[in-house]
């Protein structure tokens, strides 16, 4: 059974760009949770889709948006980039929402922002 | 709101010897579930171990166990036998279960782990 596979896996952008990330799950996996991880800061919750619904969302700005298509398959979008926004991006998928679901995780996208 | 500490930056064990890396938590909850997440330097991060608040009995997984402390909201992770293989980052993280409850994953800063030969 493939991982969970986030594409790219490093991209460099320039401040004021605009940057969509790619998260495919577990197959059969209907929960995808997008989370960004800075030194330091560890890993700070963006938002949780399942079933192409958002279902909760962290405390990030309006710049970071997301979707999830019929497949489960998820996409990230940041606008705008601001250097703050450098970081690794995991995704994480599980089967539900359950609160003690195992998440499986992604390897992530490096987003350096010049 | 909720929130996850992990107070140790850095930590070394030496092979074969044993590790507890601590984790503190603050919530006005009751019903949670806690969990310890590795990150190996492949940057996959990988489900430790995982415990149920309501339960008094401390999760076990082979050589890794856990210390649950309720009352203190104490949840330190107790490596034994270490191994080369077990440096990596080390997720300390907390998510709500009751109905009202967002949900949400909240993650501490993370202890990185180093195993000395």
């Amino acid at each position: 059974k493939a991982g969970v596979t986030q594409t790219p896996r490093y991209l460099i952008k320039t401040r004021g760009q605009q940057v969509t990330l790619s998260c495919s799950p577990i197959s059969g996996h209907r929960s995808v949770s997008w989370y960004q991880q800075t030194p330091g800061q560890g890993l700070q919750f963006l938002f949780e889709y399942f079933s192409e619904t958002q279902r909760n969302k962290g405390n990030f700005p309006g710049r970071f948006s997301g979707r999830q298509f019929s497949n489960s398959r998820s996409e990230m979008n940041v606008s705008t980039l601001e250097l703050g926004d450098s970081a690794l991006y995991l995704c994480a998928s599980s089967r539900s929402t359950t609160t003690n679901e195992k998440l499986f995780f992604g390897s992530g996208t490096q987003l350096s922002v010049l | 709101a909720q929130t996850v500490t992990q107070s140790q930056p850095e930590m070394s064990v030496q092979e074969a010897e044993t590790v507890t890396l601590s984790c503190t938590y603050d919530t006005s909850e009751s019903d949670y579930y806690l969990f310890w997440y590795k990150q190996p330097p492949s940057r996959q991060m990988i489900l430790v171990i995982r415990q149920e608040a309501y339960k008094q009995q401390n999760a076990t997984e082979n050589r890794f166990s856990v210390n649950f402390q309720k009352a203190a909201k104490s949840f330190s992770l107790k490596i034994s036998d270490s191994q080369l293989g077990d440096a990596a980052m080390y997720f300390c993280a907390y998510r709500s279960a009751t109905t009202s409850g967002t949900y949400k994953y909240i993650f501490g800063t993370g202890t990185r782990l180093k195993v000395l030969a």
